[in-house]
């Protein structure tokens, strides 16, 4: 069985601040882990996604993700919070064997602030 | 390259009334998936296919709802009779066989 828990549904920052989005997960098998951003009335887009390769794993837009998995979490950053990047963010975790299905979060809506 | 095509985008219904969604999955794409997105909360899948047939259906509630990808490419679900409970956000993903997942804008149902 599979789950994603991300902390905190509202983050708020400050353009031109550092962006923290918390995802921690539990996997029975070693996981694949995915972040995708919804804006309003849009469908989801892959931010990134982790697949067993290197632990630090960069996106679009600016964003990165770094595999933990002695604390399992796969937390998303970004250096310099844009007014662009207001939208939901969804953590999601499948396992890595073959077509498995996607697990995700509750989200967190990020709120830029000018 | 057309993404994955979904309608209708809105649809207002009166509970016990059936609906139906359209999808069109992205060229090639054998995989299609189901999603429902509640209110506040992240997409839950409904159903998987590998071309026609239904891999995964363990979340669809078959009382009600239904869902079918008769040549393989694309897909309708349906509900009927809808409930008040049903109100939500439905979405359609495409993917070739272990691929990225690519997801389309959604129909949001507004049940009454």
């Amino acid at each position: 069985a599979q789950s994603v828990t991300q902390l905190g549904s509202h983050v708020s920052v400050s353009e031109g601040a550092l962006v923290l989005l918390r995802c921690n997960y539990s996997s029975s098998v070693p996981p694949y882990l995915f972040w995708y951003v919804q804006y309003p009335n849009q469908g989801l887009q892959l931010l990134l996604k982790y697949t067993s390769a290197a632990t630090l794993v960069k996106g679009i837009n600016g964003f990165e993700a770094e595999f933990k998995k002695s604390e399992t979490s796969f937390h998303l950053t970004k250096p310099s919070a844009h007014m662009s990047d207001a939208a939901e963010y969804f953590c999601a975790v499948s396992g890595n064997q073959g077509a498995q299905k996607l697990v995700f979060g509750q989200g967190t809506r990020l709120t830029i602030n000018p | 390259e057309a993404g994955v095509v979904q309608s209708p985008r809105y649809k207002i219904i009166e509970k016990k009334q059936p609906v139906a969604f359209w999808c069109n999955p992205i060229s090639g794409h054998n995989t299609l998936y189901w999603y429902l997105q509640n209110l506040g909360q992240g997409p839950e899948l409904l159903i998987r296919y590998e071309n026609e047939e239904a891999v995964d259906d363990s979340q669809l509630p078959k009382d009600r709802f239904s869902a079918e990808r008769l040549k393989g490419v694309d897909s309708t679900l349906k509900i009927q009779p809808a409930e008040l409970g049903d109100s939500a956000v439905y979405l359609c993903a495409s993917s070739l066989m272990e691929g990225q997942e690519f997801f389309g804008p959604g129909t949001r149902l507004t049940v009454l």
